[in-house]
């Protein structure tokens, strides 16, 4: 089993251009999330799912777009990159409580 | 919505002390309450959970313990070593699933 795979790990944007960044699941999990995670702020909630199809605003949406158009996969678009959204991306499925997290994406936007 | 605060936000120790962290939280709806572990560069990683229905929770050298009353838990660590050396978050949870995170509490273990 992978577990939770993020898709790309790094990425380097230029302020105004769009990227999608990938979470793939192979857990059979129901609930997927999105955090970004910045120094002394822990990780904050972007966006989350409960299940295929369904999506919902975590604490910090606004920039930030998802879709789950299969279980396995949740995919978080960033639609005109800011440098404020220069962060380390971190991907997670739960079936119960647990949370299972993918490796991280560091994004940098200049 | 539920707001976790966490603290210390650094704790040097050294090795064979003991560490303590603290969070609280808002919502007293919270019933789930885990704790993390970040090692450089790497993803966190559960360590320990604790339910509402429990006031303590042993695993060899780390332990959680939860007051609802003051709406707090806090992580213990004894005998701290130097692979203890990591961010530790703790989170809490009012159902669906969904955490909320403390801001961190970085933890160096000097030998």
């Amino acid at each position: 089993n992978a577990g939770v795979t993020q898709t790309p790990k790094f990425r380097v944007l230029k302020t105004g251009q769009s990227m999608t960044l990938l979470c793939a699941q192979d857990m059979n999990h129901e609930y997927m999330y999105w955090y970004r995670q910045d120094p002394g702020m822990g990780l904050r909630l972007i966006h989350y799912s409960v299940g295929e199809g369904t999506t919902a605003k975590g604490e910090v949406p606004d920039g930030y777009n998802v879709s789950r158009l299969k279980k396995q996969n949740f995919l978080l678009g960033l639609e005109s990159a800011a440098p404020s959204q220069t962060s380390v991306y971190f991907c997670a499925s739960s079936l119960g409580h647990e949370a299972f997290f993918g490796q991280g994406t560091r994004l940098t936007v200049v | 919505g539920e707001n976790v605060e966490q603290h210390p936000s650094t704790l040097s120790v050294q090795e064979g002390d003991s560490a303590v962290i603290k969070c609280t939280y808002s919502d007293s709806a919270s019933n789930y309450f885990p704790w993390y572990k970040q090692e450089l560069g790497k993803r966190p990683q559960l360590i320990i959970d604790i339910r509402s229905n429990v006031g303590e929770k042993k695993d060899q050298r780390i332990a959680v313990t939860l007051n609802k009353t003051a709406k707090h838990f806090s992580l213990h660590i004894t005998e701290t070593q130097p692979e203890d050396s990591a961010v530790y978050f703790c989170a809490a949870s009012s159902g669906g699933n969904k955490l909320t995170f403390g801001g961190g509490t970085r933890v160096l273990v000097k030998p």
